[in-house]
Formats: C-alpha cells, sequence, structure tokens
C-alpha cells in the first residue's frame, strides 16, 4: 500500500538534547523522502529531504536516515532548541503524489 | 517569492452552504496540489493538477467536493453542500520539479468551521 505511518505521536526532550523522530513506510516504489515541520497554526515546512539511493543525508542540525531494507526513516536534530517544538511528518514521494505520515509531536523542555 | 497564498484563511458557514477555497501557488510551478488535515486523519490528498489539468482526484471524499484549475496562478476547491464533517484545515501546495526538485510547498492553510 501507500501508507507511512510514524512509531510515537509524542516525543518530549530536554532543550540541548539530540531528538530522533523515526517513520516507517510500506511502499518498496517510493524513491523519494521528505520531512516536514508544521507549526501550530501553520502549514508543514520543508526541513530535509532524501533520494531512495542514499541512506543519509545531513542539514543545518539535522540528519535524515534511510533504511531501506527495512522501510524505515528518522530525523536527527541536534541540540534541539525550544523553537523546534512542533510536529513533525515525514512523507513519500510517489509519481509526484506525496503521502504524509500521522505525524509526531515534538516538545522541548526548557 | 510570496509563496503560496490561500484564501480565506479563516471561514465559519453554516451546514449547507457553498464554501469556495483559493489557492495561488508559487509563480513558475508546474503541480498544485490540496490537501486536508484534521486531527482524526492527519494530512490527506485531495487532488492534484500538473500543467492545469487534473492528474488523480482519488482523494476527493465525495461529489460535493469540486476543484478547478482555470489557469496556471489560480485554483479553486469547492464544497457544495458544506456539512459540518467538512471542518478541517485545507492546504494548498505547489511544486516544479525543474525548480524546487519534488519539495512541495505549502500555503499557511484555510482554516473551515461547518457549524
Amino acid at each position: 500500500g501507500e501508507s507511512v505511518g510514524l512509531h510515537l505521536p509524542t516525543l518530549s526532550v530536554q532543550e540541548g538534547d539530540n531528538s530522533i523522530i523515526n517513520c516507517a513506510y510500506s511502499n518498496s516504489a517510493s524513491d523519494y523522502f521528505i520531512w516536514y515541520k508544521q507549526e501550530s497554526g501553520k502549514g508543514p515546512q520543508f526541513i530535509i529531504d532524501i533520494r531512495s539511493n542514499m541512506d543519509k543525508r545531513q542539514g543545518q542540525r539535522v540528519t535524515v536516515l534511510l533504511n531501506k531494507t527495512v522501510k524505515h526513516l528518522s530525523l536527527q536534530i541536534a541540540a534541539t532548541q525550544p523553537g523546534d517544538s512542533a510536529v513533525y511528518f515525514c512523507a513519500e514521494n510517489i509519481g509526484g503524489k506525496l503521502i504524509f505520515g500521522q505525524g509526531t509531536e515534538l516538545s522541548v523542555k526548557p | 517569492d510570496a509563496g503560496v497564498i490561500q484564501s480565506p484563511r479563516h471561514e465559519v458557514t453554516e451546514m449547507g452552504q457553498e464554501v469556495t477555497l483559493r489557492c495561488k501557488p508559487i509563480s513558475g510551478h508546474d503541480y498544485l496540489f490540496w490537501y486536508r488535515q484534521t486531527m482524526m486523519r492527519g494530512l490527506e490528498l485531495l487532488i492534484y493538477f500538473n500543467n492545469n489539468v487534473p492528474i488523480d482526484d482519488s482523494g476527493m471524499p465525495e461529489d460535493r467536493f469540486s476543484a478547478k484549475m482555470p489557469n496556471a496562478s489560480f485554483s479553486t476547491l469547492k464544497i457544495q453542500p458544506s456539512e459540518p464533517r467538512d471542518s478541517a484545515v485545507y492546504f494548498c501546495a505547489s511544486s516544479s520539479y525543474r525548480s524546487s526538485g519534488n519539495t512541495i510547498y505549502f500555503g499557511e492553510g484555510s482554516w473551515l468551521t461547518v457549524v
């Protein structure tokens, strides 16, 4: 199928710690994955993406890991800050159609 | 660039009324998407267009929903008649493989409440 799901609906971390948000996908034909951040009252905002021919990609304070063997995607946020508090979605792109997971709410404690 | 622009940002309407949501995609983008977000169902793709042509409307919940894209800079999502269960946030998004890869950029959403 085309479902994308998240393991944890909520995650609470201490400011300064690293955060890891996980995502499972089911469609082995997916060739492109994106992480979005959604703050309250706003639309989803692009964070980082990765193509299926890669297993790791790094951005500024964020790293995405892709394990195609187990169809697993993760987003790592280094030195989590209060401004990182939001809902994070993984999404898989199949032929131009973006299918979203449920989302994980990240809460950063000061 | 101004990003994807949606209107209205908020709308409260009575059951049975017609609702029209509007979207202006990012200039030069040739893909346009309509999503609906609810607590129960998350982000659902309703329909998407490529070069103003509807490509996949399998996510449109029922005949009360319709979407059009008369030109490259404008799209509407219409609900007629509206029902309380249509209450949700409706997002428009756009992308262009040439300029943004497969990255899809979202608008701020239209918050619809049907009472």
